[in-house]
């Protein structure tokens, strides 16, 4: 039973243009959601969170925003850069055990020159 | 600060044989989480540990095992590997684990069984 799902395994947009990353979830017991960005060879890298008394977090290029009603939480990139490249993945975490995420099956992103 | 280091970067096993990983934490964090990564289920919990105590698990059989000693560093254990746990295994630490704090991830372990 995958409690967190990505549905889209990947992503291609030009530079410059909005990247959007979807995320669903079905355990309404998750309280805290994070979005990790991967690199080939690395290991997950943090990018921006969201808890869920809140509908959305911006960091710089990037928002988080949550809609809790539909289980349904997405990632903006804009704009987006060939640099942002990556694998990111959507996790989720209950009761603030981060310890204990969550995790989508993640969206590989490319964004093309 | 250094980040989370895990050694050995790769490992070739066959099937039955045991292997043991290495997790270092950064600095100061007394909590490490380990996970499996395959292209199939994406990244599972396997355990986390926190001052030398299993916290919570993972549902994962019992062939894998972790322990932490008192700096903090993890060792995690699979006894009569199969080929199914071909993955990349990733460490993660955290100051406390809770309170929604960040993880720190390794780059990770990557494990073949043949």
């Amino acid at each position: 039973d995958q409690q967190v799902k990505q549905n889209s395994p990947s992503l291609s947009v030009q530079e410059g243009r909005i990247s959007i990353l979807n995320c669903d979830y079905t355990n309404s017991m998750f309280d805290y959601f994070l979005w990790y960005k991967k690199y080939p060879a690395e290991g997950p890298t943090f990018l921006i969170s969201i808890s869920s008394i809140k509908d959305k977090n911006e960091d710089g290029r990037f928002t988080v925003f949550l809609n809790k009603s539909a289980k349904h939480l997405s990632l903006h990139i804009v704009p987006s850069q060939p640099g942002d490249s990556a694998v990111y993945f959507c996790a989720a975490s209950v009761g603030g055990s981060n310890y204990k995420l969550t995790f989508g099956k993640g969206t590989l992103l490319t964004v093309n020159p | 600060k250094a980040g989370v280091t895990q050694t050995p970067r790769y490992l070739i096993k066959t099937r039955g044989q045991q292997v043991t990983l290495s997790c270092s934490p950064i600095s100061g964090h007394r909590s490490v989480s380990w996970y499996q990564q395959t292209p199939g289920q994406g990244l599972q919990f396997l355990f986390e540990y926190f001052s030398e105590t299993q916290r919570n698990k993972g549902n994962f059989p019992g062939r894998f095992s972790g322990r932490q000693f008192s700096n903090s560093r993890s060792e995690m254990n699979v006894s009569t590997l199969e080929l199914g746990d071909s993955a990349l295994y990733l460490c993660a630490s955290s100051s406390t684990g809770i309170a929604n704090e960040k993880l720190f991830f390794g780059s990770g372990t990557q494990l073949s069984v043949l």
